[in-house]
């Protein structure tokens, strides 16, 4: 079964960036289409962006377009999402999450969003 | 893309029916038969109760159950429990994946 698991939690100043990894287990990353998802304190899910297996591409949400990038290494099994810029709105906590397996192929997480990785808090202050 | 539109809350009773409704556009929720449902109690993530707006993943308990109309998705959860208290989002492609902004049960 498949796992992630993410890094620890970050402290930045603003102006700073951060990188947030999420490693996968249990399949490989290229069979997986790994998404970003973030919730600041006491506010919803906010969707940041992903791998789009349809066209082979990586989307971003547009609120996040020249601030966020998404990358993989596939020779690790991990993904990676670094925000840059960070102001005190960016403090939330982050997950990767994939999409499903039915009949013994993962399904995009467009259909739904069934794993997903523990978390990982950022926190921005000066 | 805006955020689709929930009830900030919801409340019922223990075996009582709720249903919480997740508005949106022809652009997303009315265009697309992809819109999936999520519990999170405080301090966890998500879990997926719900996709391709009415399927439910394994595991997921029969109580729970998707629907649309036109532009509008809902969530209907019956025989409610004391552990179905949490809050619950809804979520749809719209070329990009946009989420509602958040709903909050309370079982009496």
């Amino acid at each position: 079964q498949v796992q992630l698991v993410q890094s620890g939690a970050e402290v930045k100043k603003p102006g700073a960036s951060v990188k947030v990894s999420c490693k996968v287990s249990g399949y490989t990353l290229t069979e997986l289409s790994m998404h970003w998802v973030r919730q600041a304190p006491g506010k919803g899910l906010e969707w940041m962006g992903g791998f789009d297996p349809e066209d082979g591409e990586t989307i971003y949400a547009q609120k996040f377009q020249g601030r966020v990038t998404m990358t993989e290494d596939t020779s690790t099994d991990t993904a990676y999402m670094e925000l840059s810029s960070l102001r005190s709105e960016d403090t939330a906590v982050y997950y990767c999450a994939t999409g499903m397996l039915r009949f013994l192929e993962w399904l995009s997480p467009h259909y739904g969003m069934d794993v997903w990785g523990q978390g990982t808090t950022v926190t921005v202050s000066s | 893309q805006s955020a689709l539109t929930q009830p900030a809350s919801v409340s019922g009773s223990p075996g009582q029916s709720i249903t919480i409704s997740c508005t949106g556009t022809s652009s997303d929720v009315g265009s697309y038969n992809l819109v999936s449902w999520y519990q999170q109690h405080p301090g966890k993530a998500p879990k997926l109760m719900i996709y391709e707006g009415s399927k439910r993943p394994s595991g997921v308990s029969n109580r729970f159950s998707g629907s649309k109309s036109g532009n509008t998705a809902s969530l209907t959860i019956s025989g409610l429990q004391a552990e179905d208290e949490a809050d619950y989002y809804c979520c749809s492609y719209a070329g990009s994946l946009v989420f509602g902004g958040g709903t909050k049960l309370t079982v009496l």
